[in-house]
């Protein structure tokens, strides 16, 4: 079955400093990865996806991430973090089934 | 118009209670989903329906009953539930279904039902 992991419960960073979510997937075939970012209290906002291309993907609010299919990772970065951006972060897989897995989430709190 | 719109935004119910949480959208999608989300954890896959038609059910206890009316609606009828029901229900769709090729998507999300059970 497919999946992602995201190794870390919390990542705090200064704002205006660069940020990265990390997350690993473990798929058979082709990987169909997402970022999503959730607000307190509120539905999921899709930030960008991998299926195919180039590995650097450029998503919504500046956010980007690098598909590296050796490391199976698929990690999100920002070059400089807002305060605004402090927020929880789910990394998901598509699965051949038409469901979306999620991994646990990692709780982004950046600081001024 | 990219939303998914969910009612109510609240519910608070008895374990007695008979309750249903809608979902609708206007995008044209083929899939539609429910999650439920408990806090500070992952959505949980419930159900997906595929072109009206119920494709996954994980397993998901009796007293949780979809309903899928056309295609642009999407229910899920409360009966009996149990305080560990609370929860955040969240409705999503997607433009393809995997009953007619591969489904590579994202999903869209309404802002979920918040459910207490008393």
């Amino acid at each position: 079955a497919q999946s992602v992991a995201q190794p870390e419960d919390q990542v705090n960073v200064a704002e205006g400093n660069p940020l990265t979510v990390k997350c690993t997937y473990s798929v058979s075939g082709n990987p169909y990865l997402f970022w999503y970012v959730q607000y307190p209290n509120r539905g999921l906002q899709f930030l960008l996806k991998y299926i195919t291309g180039d590995n650097l993907v450029k998503g919504s609010y500046g956010f980007e991430a690098e598909f590296n299919k050796s490391q199976t990772s698929f990690h999100l970065k920002k070059p400089s973090a807002l305060v605004s951006d402090s927020a929880l972060y789910f990394c998901a897989v598509r699965d051949n089934n038409n469901d979306m897995r999620f991994g646990a989430g990692t709780r982004l709190t950046v600081k001024p | 118009d990219t939303e998914v719109t969910q009612t109510p935004k609240h519910l608070v119910m008895g374990m007695t209670n008979k309750k249903s949480l809608k979902c609708e959208q206007h995008m044209g999608h083929r899939a539609m989903y429910w999650y439920k989300q408990k806090a500070k954890k992952p959505p949980e896959l419930m159900f997906v329906y595929s072109y009206e038609k119920l494709s996954i059910n994980e397993s998901v206890p009796s007293r949780f009953s979809p309903e899928c009316p056309n295609s642009s609606l999407l229910n899920l009828h409360l009966h009996a539930l149990q305080p560990e029901d609370s929860a955040l229900y969240l409705c999503a769709s997607s433009q393809e279904s995997s009953l007619v090729g591969l489904a590579t998507g994202e999903l869209f999300f309404g802002e979920g039902s918040r459910l207490t059970v008393l």
